[in-house]
């Protein structure tokens, strides 16, 4: 079975400052995919930036890059300019690419943004 | 609607009552999923709907839970006999179809907060 495990209980960064979320993950598979999902006090989950395990590029959207690191089976999520709206809880998330198409979750960085 | 939805939003209960929770998937939607979101914890999944086939319930963590799935489209996820460490978060999310394609997101609804006391 696959785990995803996020070390990081709570980070926090400062407006227009830069801030890393870890995440490793295990499987035996060689083909998945990998995801960051934002959690707003509001509770709906949204995407935040996702990953094919078979493309070595790593994905960026806007502020939102990622350190996908195969081998090692990491995948970090870089925030960069951050904004206070970036406040939230996210989530790392791993999905198989066979069978029917679960989400596997870790268990959540709370990220604090200071003015 | 355009979105996910789940009623109610927030939800009390006695230890031992019966609950309904209701999920209405994004319209053309065929694959619709259960997870649960317990205090300090990740989301769990619970069961999965795809069409018209069979439902995956290989996350339900008791008999005390069980899923239908009408018409193919509305979810009602069912906790019979509440107990305390049932309290969390359950949420909904629905994808276009339950396969394996990277485009297939999963969107997910706003959960409904249940309190078992």
């Amino acid at each position: 079975a696959q785990t995803v495990t996020q070390s990081q209980p709570e980070m926090s960064v400062q407006e227009a400052e830069t801030v890393t979320l870890s995440c490793t993950y295990d499987t035996s598979e060689s083909d998945y995919y990998l995801f960051w999902y934002k959690q707003p006090p509001s509770r709906q989950m949204i995407l935040v930036i996702r990953q094919e395990a078979y493309k070595q590029q790593n994905a960026t959207e806007n502020r939102f890059s990622v350190n996908f690191q195969k081998a090692a089976k990491s995948f970090s999520l870089k925030i960069s300019d951050s904004q206070l709206g970036d406040a939230a809880m996210y989530f790392c998330a791993y999905r198989s690419r066979v069978g029917f198409q679960k989400l596997v979750f870790g268990t959540g960085t709370r990220l604090l943004v200071s003015p | 609607g355009a979105g996910v939805s789940q009623s109610p939003s927030n939800k009390v209960t006695e230890k031992g009552k019966d609950v309904e929770l209701r999920c209405d998937p994004i319209s053309g939607h065929t694959a619709l999923y259960w997870y649960r979101q317990s205090l300090g914890q990740g989301l769990e999944f619970l069961i999965y709907f795809q069409g018209n086939s069979a439902p995956d319930k290989s996350g339900l963590p008791s008999d005390r839970f069980s899923a239908e799935r009408t018409g193919g489209s509305v979810s009602t996820l069912t906790i019979q006999r509440t107990q305390q460490e049932d309290s969390a978060v359950y949420l909904c999310a629905s994808s276009l179809e339950g396969t394996g394609d990277f485009n297939n997101e999963q969107f997910f609804g706003p959960g409904t907060r249940l309190t078992v006391l």
